[in-house]
């Protein structure tokens, strides 16, 4: 079966860096995403690996090791407004397959 | 910026009854898709849409859902005698050959 693995919850304190984790057992797959989901919204696109590294943009980072099958997103000088879920996600054949999400609650 | 529109926000309907989910992909893009995500869980896939034919379901895709691009811009899902729980946000989304799916606002459907 295809699965990915993420932390439920993660708490972290405003101003510091916060990386989730996310663990797969898929293969055949073309890259690991990341979004983003506030309360209430829908899920937003942060980032993008199709090959292993990292990518930056902006206080976001996001990592693929194939190898290790792992990713990980990494969120530098949080803000209260990053508090959110965040999903890892990849595509395959024709859907995209999300992980179950990790909370990210921000202390002041 | 282009966006994904789904109409309405919010339906209410009695168990048993059918309602159509309706979406307006953006207009480039190849692929469509639903996916659901009840409260507080995660997002599950349901059905994938490309070249006017269903590419892929999950098996919560089952008879008492279809799908249809009935004209060049809507996109739709029916589910044809509803139960308690199909209770969930109803997303559509759309991605082109970049790698970014965008996601509609959602539908919250509420069966009652």
């Amino acid at each position: 079966g295809q699965s990915l693995e993420q932390p439920s919850e993660v708490t972290a304190v405003e101003g510091a860096i916060v990386q989730i984790n996310c663990t797969y057992q898929t293969s055949g797959f073309y890259g690991l995403s990341w979004y983003q989901q506030h309360d209430g919204g829908a899920p937003t696109f942060l980032s993008y690996n199709g090959l292993d590294g990292l990518e930056e943009t902006g206080r976001f980072s996001s990592f693929l090791s194939r190898s290790d099958s792992y990713g990980y997103l990494l969120l530098q000088e949080l803000q209260m407004k990053d508090s959110a879920s965040y999903f890892c996600a990849v595509r395959k054949d024709d859907k995209i397959i999300f992980g179950k999400g990790t909370r990210l609650h921000i202390l002041p | 910026e282009p966006e994904v529109t789904q109409t309405p926000s919010h339906q209410v309907t009695q168990m048993g009854q059918e309602v159509i989910l309706r979406c307006v992909p953006i207009s480039n893009h190849l692929y469509f898709y639903w996916y659901r995500q009840i409260l507080g869980q995660k997002v599950e896939f349901l059905v994938s849409f490309y070249n006017n034919e269903i590419s892929e379901k999950s098996e919560i895709f089952d008879d008492q859902f279809s799908v249809e691009r009935p004209d060049g811009s809507n996109f739709t899902l029916k589910i044809r005698s509803t139960k308690l729980e199909d209770s969930a946000m109803y997303f559509c989304a759309s991605t082109g050959r970049a790698r970014e799916a965008f996601f509609g606002q959602g539908t919250r459907l509420t069966v009652v």
